[in-house]
C-alpha cells in the first residue's frame, strides 16, 4: 500500500533563506509526482509536476527533484519571501485514472 | 486562465440531511475527481469519473455517496443522510485528456451539525 510522508511537518525560516521540503513514498510504481501549495482555508494550487521518468523540474524560484528508486522528492524554493508562507503538499499519481495520494504537507512560515 | 469553480463555498447541514456539492470543471477537461480533507488530516481521494461513469472509487465512497454529470458543464457530489464525520473540505479537480496536471477548485467546506 502506498504511503506518502512529508518531513518536516512545519518549518520557519527568515526571508531570503532557501527552503528545502521533503516528500517520500513507499511504492516506486508511480506515474508522476505533483507539488501543490495550499493557503489556509483555500484550494490546492499546482506548482510543479514531475513525470516518473524525469529527475528534475524547474519553474522560476522552484525546483523539484525526483529519485523514484529511493522513493524521494525534494522541493527547493530559492530566496524565500513572506508570500511563500503556506502549506506545501506532495502527491503521487498511482494509477491510469489519475488518482492522487497525498502527503500530510509541510507548513512553511517565512518571517520578514 | 480557466479555473475549476465550486459552489457553495460553505454548506451547513443537519445530520441525516442530503447535500449536493457542485463543481464546474475546466471546459475541455474530461477527467473529474472528488477529494476530501478532514480538518488536520491528509487530502483523501474519493472518486474519479470519465466518460459519464465512475472509473475508480475509494473505500470511503460507499452507497452514501454518488456523483453525476447532469449537463455539459456541472459535476456534482451527493451525500445522502449526512453524518458528523462527513464534515470536511470537499475538493473537485479536473484533468485534460492526454495531460497529467490536475487542477483543483477552491473547495466546499461542509459542516454537519
Amino acid at each position: 500500500k502506498q504511503e506518502v510522508t512529508q518531513i518536516p511537518a512545519a518549518l520557519s525560516v527568515p526571508e531570503g533563506e532557501n527552503l528545502v521540503l521533503n516528500c517520500s513514498f513507499t511504492d516506486s510504481a508511480i506515474y508522476n509526482l505533483q507539488w501543490f501549495r495550499q493557503d489556509p482555508g483555500k484550494g490546492l494550487t499546482s506548482l510543479l509536476l514531475i513525470q516518473s521518468s524525469q529527475r528534475e523540474q524547474t519553474s522560476g524560484r522552484l525546483n523539484a527533484s525526483l529519485d523514484k528508486s529511493s522513493g524521494r522528492s525534494t522541493l527547493y524554493i530559492a530566496a524565500s519571501q513572506p508570500g511563500d508562507s503556506a502549506t506545501y503538499l506532495c502527491a503521487v499519481r498511482t494509477d491510469s485514472w489519475g488518482k492522487l495520494q497525498f502527503g500530510a504537507g509541510t507548513q512553511v512560515v517565512v518571517t520578514p | 486562465e480557466p479555473e475549476v469553480t465550486q459552489t457553495p463555498s460553505h454548506q451547513v447541514t443537519q445530520m441525516g440531511q442530503e447535500v449536493i456539492l457542485r463543481c464546474v470543471p475546466i471546459s475541455n477537461h474530461l477527467y473529474f475527481y472528488w477529494y476530501r480533507q478532514i480538518l488536520g488530516q491528509k487530502v483523501e481521494f474519493l472518486v474519479s469519473f470519465y466518460n459519464n461513469e465512475i472509473s475508480e472509487k475509494s473505500e470511503i465512497f460507499d452507497d452514501q455517496f454518488s456523483v453525476e454529470r447532469p449537463d455539459g458543464s456541472n459535476f456534482t457530489l451527493k451525500i445522502r443522510s449526512t453524518k458528523l464525520e462527513d464534515s470536511a473540505m470537499y475538493f473537485c479537480a479536473s484533468r485534460q485528456e492526454g495531460a497529467d496536471t490536475q487542477y483543483f477548485g477552491p473547495g466546499t467546506r461542509l459542516t454537519v451539525l
